[in-house]
């Protein structure tokens, strides 16, 4: 099993690109997330989704949409970019409730 | 809603000393709490956890966490530390219902000092 999945590592924006982060996951699990982690802020939720078609909004949504057509994939939109949005970007797969987290190795966004 | 705190951000510690990363809770429903760690540049991963049960949990790396229900906390405990656990420790805290969105601390970061 190669876990959860992210691409790219890193990625330079300039105010106003989109872009989409990839996260894809190959252990069935229903539950995936998005988190973008700040230094002294810990991991905040953007967007999570308990199974294929069905998303939710977490703490910080704005600026980012996703969707989730499958259940292995679950990309982050980032719609126009803004420097606020420089940050660490990590997708989180789980299977239910009570059960252990799996990370993917995060990616790197800086937005000039 | 249910919310963590971690009071430290910042813990040093000689290496083979003892340590204790604090965490509390809140919330008015019975809850989940987890420990995870991150290394340097990489993805988060579980050290531990509390469901239900006995309130002493053991989890890898030697660590272990006490769940006190009257004082809402979820230390983290290790007896002797080595170099190897330099890194940072989240805390996080769920409900045991359903799909329940997973609420982390802000971290604290353990360096060892040799």
């Amino acid at each position: 099993n190669a876990g959860v999945t992210q691409t790219p590592k890193f990625q330079v924006l300039k105010t106003g690109q989109s872009m989409t982060l990839q996260c894809a996951q190959d252990m069935n699990h229903e539950y995936m997330s998005w988190y973008r982690q700040d230094p002294g802020m810990g991991l905040r939720l953007i967007h999570y989704s308990v199974g294929a078609g069905i998303t939710d909004q977490g703490e910080v949504p704005n600026g980012y949409n996703v969707s989730r057509s499958t259940t292995e994939d679950f990309p982050l939109r980032l719609l126009s970019a803004a420097p606020s949005q420089t940050s660490v970007y990590f997708c989180a797969s789980r299977l239910r409730v009570g059960n252990e987290q799996f990370f993917g190795p995060g990616t790197r966004l800086t937005v000039l | 809603a249910q919310s963590v705190t971690q009071l430290d951000s910042q813990v040093p510690v000689f290496e083979e000393a003892p340590v204790e990363l604090r965490c509390n809770y809140s919330s008015s429903v019975s809850v989940y709490l987890f420990w995870y760690v991150q290394y340097p540049n990489q993805g988060l991963q579980l050290l531990l956890k509390y469901l239900s049960g006995s309130t002493l949990v053991k989890g890898i790396n030697g660590f272990e966490a006490e769940f006190n229900k009257s004082q809402t906390s979820f230390h983290l405990r290790k007896p002797s530390v080595h170099i190897s656990d330099t890194a940072e420790y989240f805390c996080a805290v769920s409900l045991p219902r359903g799909y329940q969105k997973v609420t982390f601390g802000t971290g604290t970061k353990l360096q060892v000092i040799p």
